[in-house]
């Protein structure tokens, strides 16, 4: 069954580091997004990117967050300089259809020491 | 701003009985409404989802109900099984350009065998 992969599965840094979170979408999806989830907390939104460019941003991705999909596959977050309160459980999803239904990756544990 | 609630963060329930997870949302513009279940250090794994123009949809034994006039849905899970111990959030979906989903703050279910 096709699903959505994510690396790396955690990752500590140092706080002001750069940090690329990556993703490998289902092949035929369309829409793609990043989520992520504070410990003990919601999954928030933090971005949509549908026809090569973002349709969507929340507050939190603010300018030190970026996204790509380089090469029609894979589908990148970057955190520029990372900050504490950036450590967090990182899930990609990906879909076909604006019904919502989403399919999510492992997720990518982030730790900013 | 909490658009997604889900005021019971826990439920336990014994095997065999029916869960019945609630949650209320704000806003009327969100087209369609999902169930995702989570297990730790696991991604969000859709369930079932119910368009904004019905009122109830049903897939084996997880049976989602809306009451639009009152922004509240449900999720029921009958019989309820060990297995189905995790965590369920419930999500709405904005349609259109906008498409992303909110997710509301999840309510852990343990069913006791």
């Amino acid at each position: 069954e096709p699903e959505v992969t994510q690396t790396p599965s955690h990752q500590v840094t140092q706080m002001g580091q750069e940090v690329i979170l990556r993703c490998v979408p289902i092949s035929n999806h369309l829409y793609f997004y990043w989520y992520r989830q504070i410990l003990g907390q919601k999954v928030e939104f933090l971005v949509s990117f549908y026809n090569n460019e973002i349709s969507e941003k929340s507050e939190i991705f603010d300018d030190q967050f970026s996204v790509e999909r380089p090469d029609g596959s894979n589908f990148t977050l970057k955190i520029r300089s990372t900050k504490l309160e950036d450590s967090a459980m990182y899930f990609c999803a990906s879909g076909t259809s604006e019904t919502g239904e989403l399919f999510f990756g492992e997720g990518s544990r982030l730790t900013v020491l | 701003d909490q658009q997604v609630k889900q005021n019971s963060p826990s439920l336990s329930v014994q095997e065999g009985r029916i869960s019945i997870l609630n949650c209320d949302y704000t806003n009327s513009m969100f087209d369609y409404f999902l169930w995702y279940k989570k297990y730790p250090a696991e991604g969000p794994t859709f369930l079932i989802s119910i368009s904004s123009i019905k009122d109830k949809n049903e897939d084996g034994r997880f049976t989602v109900f809306l009451n639009k006039s009152a922004k509240h849905l449900s999720l029921h899970i009958v019989p309820s099984q060990p297995g189905d111990s995790a965590v369920y959030f419930c999500a709405a979906h904005y349609g259109g350009a906008t498409n992303k989903l909110i997710f509301g703050t999840g309510t852990l279910l343990a069913v006791q065998p």
